[in-house]
């Protein structure tokens, strides 16, 4: 079945650091592909997508690209900040139709000053 | 906009009650509202996925006759957790999503913790 490996955390970083979370697929055909956010006591929220091959979703700074050779969706940033704390999860949506949303295991982000 | 709402935000409860929880969407409607359930440090699991008016569709290894799942409205869904164990202890958290011939994107609640004591 369709799978999604996140590398394991925590991470913890310096404020300013780049910041890159390794996110591996395991889907048939072309799913659609998510990153979402968890900040602390809140909900997920979608920090970006990209539902096709070669494409970059990017907010807040953030990025990823849907890399089909390497079955890949890396999430980078070039800064990060201390408000970027947070648990981030990478998902995929199978491409037929379903709404059905499969996580990665999530990665903890922590940025000290 | 696309805010969904649960409550509680945390409940305890004594082994072998019932608990309900709520979820709503508050500014959209939501035909489709998907159950996960999250285990510390670990990933989110889906339990099951509801539509307005139709039973739920429970993943495998979902026990539906303890896991209840009522979609009534198009802003409403309810997970009920009947004679509730410690093995039940876990963070739940709904979402949902409108559609109208294209899938939407779901939107998040912010969890139910529940605690079996």
């Amino acid at each position: 079945g369709d799978s999604v490996t996140q590398m394991e955390g925590p991470v913890t970083l310096s404020e300013e650091a780049f910041l890159t979370i390794n996110c591996t697929y395991t889907a048939t055909g072309y799913p659609s592909l998510f990153w979402y956010v968890q900040y602390p006591g809140e909900g997920l929220q979608l920090l970006l997508k990209a539902t096709k091959a070669d494409d970059k979703g990017s907010n807040k700074g953030f990025e990823a690209t849907y890399r089909k050779e390497t079955t890949s969706f890396h999430l980078e940033k070039g800064s990060v900040q201390v408000s970027d704390s947070a648990v981030y999860f990478c998902a995929l949506r199978a491409p037929q139709g379903a709404q059905k949303l499969v996580f990665g295991q999530g990665t903890r982000l922590t940025i000290n000053p | 906009g696309a805010v969904v709402s649960q409550h509680p935000s945390w409940v305890i409860c004594k082994s072998g009650t019932s608990v309900k929880i709520e979820c709503r969407s508050l500014d959209f409607q939501a035909t489709t509202m998907f159950w996960y359930r999250q285990f510390p440090k670990q990933s989110l699991m889906l339990m099951a996925t509801s539509n307005e008016g139709s039973k739920a569709t429970y993943e495998q290894g979902v026990e539906k006759d303890k896991f209840l799942i009522n979609h009534a409205s198009l802003t409403l869904s309810t997970l009920t957790v009947t004679s509730a164990h410690p093995e039940d202890s876990s963070f739940y958290i709904c979402s949902a999503s409108g559609t109208s011939g294209r899938v939407y994107e779901q939107y998040f609640g912010p969890g139910t913790r529940l605690t079996v004591t």
